[in-house]
């Protein structure tokens, strides 16, 4: 199956610092990435699509200037939270697949990655 | 607006017990409806995609069943690598094909 490469899988750092995830779609390219964003006990809720070559699309709620996110070739998606508060912590996972030309297919997830702001 | 619910919120069963997971969901249009597995600290792994009313997907001990208006994950004589949460997710005809998740059912398998 797709496999869908997040790194790093764990960032502790401190309140004012920028972080960068990167998502690598590794056996297939995708034109749209999506960003979910996962709180203890809930399920995963949409923050942004990616789409590479253009600006991502973020869902409501959700600031633009605060996660940054390029999609700057067909297998390479980055977010970046930019001056990351403790309130930033969470975990978050990428996926790939489910449009365009891989409709047909289902979105397939990364391993994540935990942020912890201090 | 679209919703996915997912029933029971945890589900603790005695390893060969079978018992089955139920995902409800109101949407406009369903394009497909995705069952997945999530362990924990990871990212959720892809289990089924089914399509339309009446169509039935298995996977060793797995089977998904769907209606118009709601999902099954029976899981049959379960075993304690079973365990996890599992998550309903749907998608409807738009531009993208964007999910919805419900909140998952945490399944803890006993041995």
């Amino acid at each position: 199956g797709a496999v869908v490469s997040q790194h790093p899988s764990w960032v502790i750092c401190k309140s004012g610092t920028s972080v960068k995830i990167e998502c690598r779609s590794l056996d297939f390219q995708a034109t749209t990435m999506f960003w979910y964003r996962q709180f203890p006990k809930q399920s995963l809720m949409l923050m942004a699509t990616s789409n590479e070559g253009s600006k991502a699309t973020y869902e409501q709620g959700v600031e633009k200037d605060k996660f940054l996110i390029n999609h700057a070739s067909l297998t390479l998606s980055t977010l970046t939270v930019t001056s990351a508060h403790p309130e930033d912590s969470s975990f978050y996972i990428c996926s790939a697949g489910g449009t365009g030309t891989l409709s047909n297919q289902p979105q397939h997830f990364g391993d994540g990655t935990r942020l912890s702001i201090l | 607006e679209d919703q996915v619910t997912q029933s029971p919120e945890a589900l603790r069963l005695q390893e060969g017990e079978s018992s089955s997971l139920n995902c409800s969901y109101t949407v406009s249009g369903l394009r497909g409806l995705f069952w997945y597995r999530q362990d924990p600290g990871k990212g959720p792994e892809f289990l089924f995609t089914l399509y339309s009313a009446g169509e039935e997907k298995e996977k060793e001990r797995l089977k998904a069943t769907l209606t118009k208006k709601e999902s099954f994950l029976h899981i049959t004589a379960p075993k304690p690598e079973d365990s996890a949460t599992y998550l309903c997710a749907v998608s409807v005809d738009s531009g993208y094909s964007t999910l919805t998740f419900g909140k998952g059912t945490m399944l803890l398998v006993s041995p």
